[in-house]
C-alpha cells in the first residue's frame, strides 16, 4: 500500500463531510467497474461495483456512480470517518478475466 | 479476502539471485493473478492463471515466470532478479463464477540490492 506513492492525487476532507472520488476510463467497451480501498501496508480490499447497465449502485454509506457518456466513474462516501483515510482505486474490465486498474487518490480525514 | 496469503511478506535479495513468492488461497477460486504495484503506475498485471497449469502473460511478464501445479497455489518466480523488479507484489483471486470481483492478498515487499 504505501509503494503507491506520494505524488498522488490528493483529496482532504473534513471529517462527517461527504467525500467524492472521481475517475475517468479509457475504454469504452468496459463493462465492470469495481472500486478498491488500499490502506497503508496492506491489499486492496473491495468497495463496491458496478455494471455497465447500471448508472448508479449503492452500498453502506458509499455509492457508486457511472456516466457512460462521457467515460466516468465516481465513488461517493458519506459522513467520512477516519478509517476512511486511504488511497482508493478504480478499475475496470473490457471483455476477459482481466481488470485495468487507475493510478489512485489518497483520501485524507481532518479531525 | 477469499482467504488469500503470501509469503514471504517481506524479502530483501541481491541482483542476479532467483526468488519464488508464493500466493496460496483457500477459497477454490479459478482464476489467480498476480500484479506489482509501484509509484505513478499503480497495479500492473504481470501474469494470470485460469485454471491448474493453464496460466497466460500479462502486460509486464519480461522477467517473470510463474507455476500453478494446484488450484490453490500460484507461484511467481523471479530467474534473475533485478534492481528494476524492486516492487510490492500483489497476488489476486476470481471464482470464475458469481461474482467478477478479484479479492486481493496483503502483499510482498521485495527489495533487490
Amino acid at each position: 500500500g504505501e509503494s503507491v506513492g506520494l505524488h498522488l492525487p490528493t483529496l482532504s476532507v473534513q471529517e462527517g463531510d461527504n467525500s467524492i472520488i472521481n475517475c475517468a476510463y479509457s475504454n469504452s467497451a468496459s463493462d465492470y467497474f469495481i472500486w478498491y480501498k488500499q490502506e497503508s501496508g496492506k491489499g486492496p480490499q473491495f468497495i463496491i461495483d458496478i455494471r455497465s447497465n447500471m448508472d448508479k449502485r449503492q452500498g453502506q454509506r458509499v455509492t457508486v456512480l457511472l456516466n457512460k457518456t462521457v467515460k466516468h466513474l465516481s465513488l461517493q462516501i458519506a459522513a467520512t470517518q477516519p478509517g476512511d483515510s486511504a488511497v482508493y482505486f478504480c478499475a475496470e474490465r473490457a471483455g476477459g478475466e482481466k481488470l485495468t486498474f487507475g493510478t489512485g487518490t489518497r483520501l485524507t480525514i481532518i479531525p | 479476502d477469499a482467504g488469500i496469503t503470501q509469503s514471504p511478506r517481506h524479502k530483501v535479495t541481491e541482483t542476479g539471485t532467483p526468488v519464488t513468492l508464493r500466493c496460496h488461497q483457500t477459497e477454490n477460486h479459478r482464476y489467480m493473478y498476480w500484479y506489482r504495484q509501484d509509484p505513478g503506475h499503480g497495479l500492473r498485471l504481470i501474469h494470470y492463471s485460469y485454471g491448474v497449469k493453464d496460466t497466460d502473460k500479462g502486460e509486464v511478464s519480461d522477467g517473470y515466470s510463474v507455476s500453478r501445479s494446484k488450484t490453490e497455489d500460484f507461484l511467481l518466480t523471479l530467474e534473475s532478479a533485478t534492481s528494476s523488479q524492486t516492487s510490492v507484489y500483489f497476488c489476486a483471486a476470481h471464482p470464475g463464477t458469481a461474482t467478477d470481483t478479484q479479492y486481493f492478498g496483503p502483499g510482498t515487499r521485495l527489495t533487490v540490492l
